[in-house]
Formats: structure tokens, sequence, C-alpha cells
């Protein structure tokens, strides 16, 4: 399997809904990643998780909560959105090496999950 | 802060010829890996090629090949007999070398883009 998947496909949803995207992988990878990109734009880091572990938040709203329950699976909880935080969400995964060679891995993408809040 | 730079919106090729995509960027750093990913219209990111920048050699993946100018820090995409299956966005793409697992110094720094047609 070398395929990152995400659900749903689409989702729309109004500014006080909760829903969630959700993101799995089985390719063994142990670091997996939350990426937003808005229309003809590229796509800007949110969230990385190493070993399960929130390692990087690229000082995202609260409104966005990930989350990594086991080494395969990624959710992003929505609550409260705004209409500006509709987008592509694109989860992504690689797998991790110490120190100086982990720029070489390289991410395998999701096909995402367009949001559109209304 | 390093920057990426994709001076080209959009670019047109018929089908079978060959293009070539522009990127440049700005670093200090002395080694680092750089990338150049699809996006179709299906929306998946799929890598095409990647470029260790201690290596002078520039690298091939069948038809898709790199010009790696280290010292001008250009790195541009060659795709040779296009293929109409080749129409995507393009993004050029730089990450450091890591020095944490999954740390900020190896996040991807994405160029604009770059959206190719192929006329048949």
């Amino acid at each position: 399997d070398t395929e990152v998947t995400q659900t749903p496909k689409h989702l729309v949803m109004g500014m006080t809904n909760k829903k969630s995207l959700k993101c799995e992988q089985h390719m063994g990878h142990r670091a997996m990643y939350w990426y937003k990109q808005k229309a003809k734009k590229p796509p800007e880091l949110m969230f990385v998780y190493s070993y399960e572990k929130l390692s990087i938040n690229e000082s995202v709203p609260s409104r966005f909560s990930p989350e990594c329950p086991n080494s395969s699976l990624l959710n992003l909880h929505l609550h409260a959105l705004q209409p500006e935080d509709s987008a592509l969400y694109l989860c992504a995964s690689s797998i991790v090496s110490p120190g100086h060679n982990s720029g070489a891995n390289v991410l395998t993408f999701g096909a995402g999950s367009r949001l559109t809040v209304l | 802060a390093q920057t990426v730079t994709q001076s080209q919106p959009e670019m047109s090729v018929q089908e079978a010829e060959t293009v070539t995509l522009s990127c440049t960027y700005d670093t200090s750093e002395s080694d680092y890996y750089l990338f150049w990913y699809k996006q179709p219209p299906s929306r998946q990111m799929i890598l095409v090629i990647r470029q260790e920048a201690y290596k002078q050699q520039n690298a091939t993946e069948n038809r898709f090949s790199v010009n790696f100018q280290k010292a001008a820090k250009s790195f541009s995409l060659k795709i040779s007999d296009s293929q109409l299956g080749d129409a995507a966005m393009y993004f050029c793409a730089y990450r450091s070398p890591g020095l944490n697992y999954g740390g900020s110094q190896g996040n991807l720094i994405f160029g604009k883009g770059t959206k190719l047609s192929v006329k048949p």
C-alpha cells in the first residue's frame, strides 16, 4: 500500500458545525502532516506529527485541532470555522530519519479534502 | 529565510515537444534538497523528481530531468516528449536538512507554481 487516503473528499459545513477530516496511511510512515491549500496557491504547512506527537504547529487558530490517535491515522477536528477557512486540506506522510538526512525524505500526499464553510 | 520563486505562472507545450519550467531559490544553507511536485486536476500532489544539493549530477526520471545550477540557485525542470497527462500545476519546493525528527527545519517550502497546458 503506497497511498495516503483522505476522507471525506468534499465537506460543506456551517460556521457552528463540528466536523472532522481523516487521513490514513499504511506505509509505516511515522511523520504525518496537514497542509492547507487555497485556490491557485501553493500548500501551506499547518501541523506536523512525528511518532504520534505534535512537533510543529504553524500558529494555526485553535478552531483547527489535530489528533494522531495511532501511527496510521491523522485527524483534523474543525469547529467554529470561518468562510475564509474554505480550502483544500492535504494530508501527507513520510518516513522519519534522524538528523541531517530527514530533509531528503519524500512526502507522499493524499488527494485532499475540499472544505467549504458557509 | 528560504524562498522559492517560479516566474512562469503558465506555460504551454505541444504534445511530443519539450518544455522547461523555471525555478530559483534563495538560501544561505550549503546543503538542502529540491523537489518538483505535480498537481493534476485530481488534486493529489505527486513527486516528479528530487535533487540533493551536494550532488553535482542532475537528477533524471524517465522523461523528466533537472538542470541544477547551485551557484546560480536555479533548479529548472525539463519535460521531454510531453504527453497530455503531463498537464498539471507544477510546484518547485525546497527543504532544509532536518535537525530533528520531522522538525520545522525540514519543512517543504513551495513556489507559487506553474500551470502547464499540453496541446494535442
